[in-house]
């Protein structure tokens, strides 16, 4: 019931393409929702996050659709362009104030010129 | 205002030695997590530290074990080194425990021979 479900594993996309990442989980008592983008080598960054509360937020050309009634969420990269090749984590967390942020297993996106 | 910072950056153990990664947080903030990353894996909760105390502790056995400092700097602490300890292991800060946004550090890589 702790895990969060990430799909596909990997990802090829032409430059322009809108690839889509996709996440599911058990737990309804997660309500925080972040995505992180991590280059080889480096630790993961923070892109963007959502609250059940809303069903979509976007910033830049990142967008994050949340379905509580499925616990699914996705990631959608507009416009995608080759410096967006990198792996992306969904990720999950509840209020517990223990700070465990759990994980999906990733999804390496290659985006080609 | 600097990021997460962490050293040394890469580390040769040999199995049943013992290691002591260090973490500076984000400036700021006085929450601590870690994190171990093994190898196209995502990140697995290891502990947080708030106030010098830990504040939550995921599924790592007692030899990790970890310090919090009075300027919220951290330590992690792995005895008895086992090969599968290897891993990439990342450092994250938020502004305060209730605040569930983490920033990550660049990770210290660990290699136990």
């Amino acid at each position: 019931q702790q895990q969060v479900k990430q799909s596909p594993q990997s990802l090829i996309v032409q430059k322009g393409g809108i690839p889509i990442i996709n996440c599911a989980y058990e737990n309804t008592a997660f309500d925080y929702f972040p995505w992180y983008q991590q280059f080889p080598g480096k630790g993961p960054a923070l892109l963007i996050a959502i609250r059940p509360d809303v069903s979509e937020k976007k910033e830049g050309r990142f967008t994050i659709s949340f379905n509580k009634s499925a616990k699914q969420f996705s990631l959608h990269i507009m416009d995608s362009q080759p410096g967006d090749s990198a792996t992306y984590f969904c990720a999950a967390t509840d209020s517990s104030n223990t700070g465990k942020l759990i994980f999906g297993q990733g999804t390496t996106l290659q985006v080609k010129p | 205002e600097t990021g997460v910072t962490q050293s040394p950056t890469h580390l040769i153990k040999t199995r049943g030695q013992q290691v002591t990664l260090r973490c500076s947080s984000q400036s700021g903030h006085n929450t601590v997590s870690w994190y171990q990353q093994a190898l196209g894996q995502g990140p697995q909760f290891i502990f947080q530290y708030y106030r010098e105390e830990e504040n939550g502790r995921g599924n790592f056995p007692p030899r990790f074990s970890g310090l919090q400092f009075p300027n919220y700097s951290s330590e992690l602490n792995v005895n008895a080194l086992e090969l599968d300890d290897s891993a990439l292991y990342l450092c994250a800060s938020s502004l305060s425990v209730a605040e569930e946004t983490q920033y990550f550090g660049p990770g210290t890589r660990l290699l136990v021979l």
